[in-house]
């Protein structure tokens, strides 16, 4: 079973803080990698995606890739409030198709 | 907001009913997907089109009916359905079905069975 696993939550940081989240996949041949953001009541919103070893940034986020441990992670830098949402990790697994699977979610909370 | 529009937004249905879910993107995408978002778990797929063609029907079972009659029009067919169905279901769309393509998803239709 080629499974995407993420820490279960709820993580809670403090304004202004770092949230790093954190998500492994199973499937070593894996090739795209994204974070979606879900605000409570609301669809998934693309956040950030990344294909290739290192870092991404883009604004207060950096999504960070090591095929070689199987994991892919997410930091916030400067949290806001507006920040709190549920994070969802997606890997394409193995394969030419676009066929995403999802983690749990990790619910953040950022405290004013 | 994004170009993927669902109706109805709510919905709450008797197992006996039948009923359809509607998803249009307006992105020119050729690719679009249902999803089934239930608490506590993953969402999980449900179906895939690219073309209007099926191609992942993931072991959904039949009282749950896709239908895609061009590119830009997904509907779900509902029939007989059960209390466990009850969920938040999503679509989305890519350009197409392929690796590295970005999903956008649509805000869902709530599903409550009776």
């Amino acid at each position: 079973q080629k499974e995407v696993e993420q820490n279960s939550g709820p993580l809670s940081v403090p304004e202004g803080a770092i949230a790093s989240l954190n998500c492994t996949y199973s499937d070593r041949g894996s090739q795209s990698f994204f974070w979606y953001r879900q605000y409570s009541g609301k669809s998934p919103e693309l956040i950030m995606s990344i294909y290739s070893n290192g870092d991404k940034e883009d604004g207060r986020f950096t999504a960070q890739l090591n095929k070689a441990s199987q994991y892919v992670s997410l930091l916030i830098r400067d949290s806001q409030p507006s920040d709190s949402a549920t994070y969802l990790c997606a890997v394409n697994l193995s394969g030419a198709n676009s066929k995403l699977t999802f983690g749990k979610g990790i619910t953040l909370s950022v405290r004013p | 907001e994004t170009g993927v529009t669902q109706t109805p937004r709510h919905l709450v249905m008797g197992m006996t009913n039948k009923k359809s879910l509607k998803c249009e993107q307006h992105l020119g995408h050729n690719a679009m997907y249902w999803y089934k978002q239930s608490a506590k778990k993953p969402l999980e797929l449900m179906f895939v089109y690219n073309f209007k063609e099926q191609t992942e029907n993931n072991s959904v079972p039949s009282r749950f009916s896709p239908e895609c009659p061009n590119s830009s029009h997904l509907f779900l067919h509902l029939h007989t359905l059960q209390p466990e169905d009850s969920a938040l279901y999503l679509c989305a769309s890519s350009q197409d079905y392929r690796n590295q393509e970005t999903q956008y998803f649509g805000p869902g239709t709530r599903l409550l069975v009776l």
